[in-house]
């Protein structure tokens, strides 16, 4: 069974870099599939903030693409994400998810629990 | 402002059948698939359709999807309580090659 796991700081200072980890148990993220980033701000809707694929191929949301920075570290069986000059629009909860096999269209199972973060001095 | 657009809520009675619309356009929903989520209060979204129609293993078969066009929809037939969640769905958009766009939510209440 596939489990995922987000970590991180909870709180980012703005004009910071925003850095989560999503930790994959269950499946060697190295064999096959492409990894997601989806945040959602409180009280608001879904937004994809893009994906990795396992031969290391990334998609990115255009609006967020000049600040985000997507890898894997197969070694340790985690994605990463990196979101620079944070905002207080930034806010939200960020989950880690595993496309389909049909890659990022495809759609995403399962998703990690999320973890809030929130930016702010 | 949700590139799919979907009614903010909906309704109804336990046993009741619940439809839910996403609207899109040529680029998304008219190129590719749609995959719809159920989020729980509190919770991480979760797959509940996916290539516009199919179930993953556990998804009760109350639920079902269809799409026509540039549309889609979430069908919920005998509503139950634990339906009660809010539902996105969600489509490619080959437009600037992405991005994968969500619809705006539509929380469904079980009266």
């Amino acid at each position: 069974q596939v489990q995922l796991q987000e970590s991180g700081p909870g709180l980012v200072k703005p004009s910071e870099t925003l850095s989560l980890t999503c930790a994959v148990s269950g499946y060697s993220i190295s064999i096959g599939y492409s990894w997601g980033w989806i945040r959602q701000p409180p009280g608001k809707g879904l937004e994809w903030i893009g994906s990795i694929y396992h031969t290391g191929s990334t998609y990115y949301n255009p609006p967020l693409k000049s600040r985000v920075t997507i890898s894997v570290d197969t070694s340790k069986n985690q994605f990463s994400l990196r979101l620079s000059s944070v905002t207080a629009a930034d806010t939200a909860v960020y989950y880690c998810a595993r496309h389909l096999q049909g890659g990022v269209a495809a759609g995403a199972s399962p998703w990690g629990q999320g973890t809030l973060v929130t930016v702010s001095s | 402002q949700s590139v799919l657009t979907q009614p903010p809520s909906a309704s109804g009675t336990p046993g009741q059948r619940v439809t839910i619309s996403c609207s899109g356009s040529s680029s998304n929903i008219g190129s590719n698939t749609v995959s719809w989520y159920q989020q729980l209060p509190g919770t991480a979204p979760k797959l509940l359709i996916y290539s516009n129609n199919q179930r993953p293993s556990g998804v009760p078969d109350r639920f079902s999807g269809s799409k026509s066009g540039t549309s889609a929809s979430l069908a919920i037939s005998g509503l139950q309580s634990e339906d009660e969640a809010d539902y996105y769905c969600a489509a490619w958009d080959v437009s600037l090659n992405g991005p994968y766009v969500f619809g705006s939510g539509t929380k469904v209440t079980v009266l």
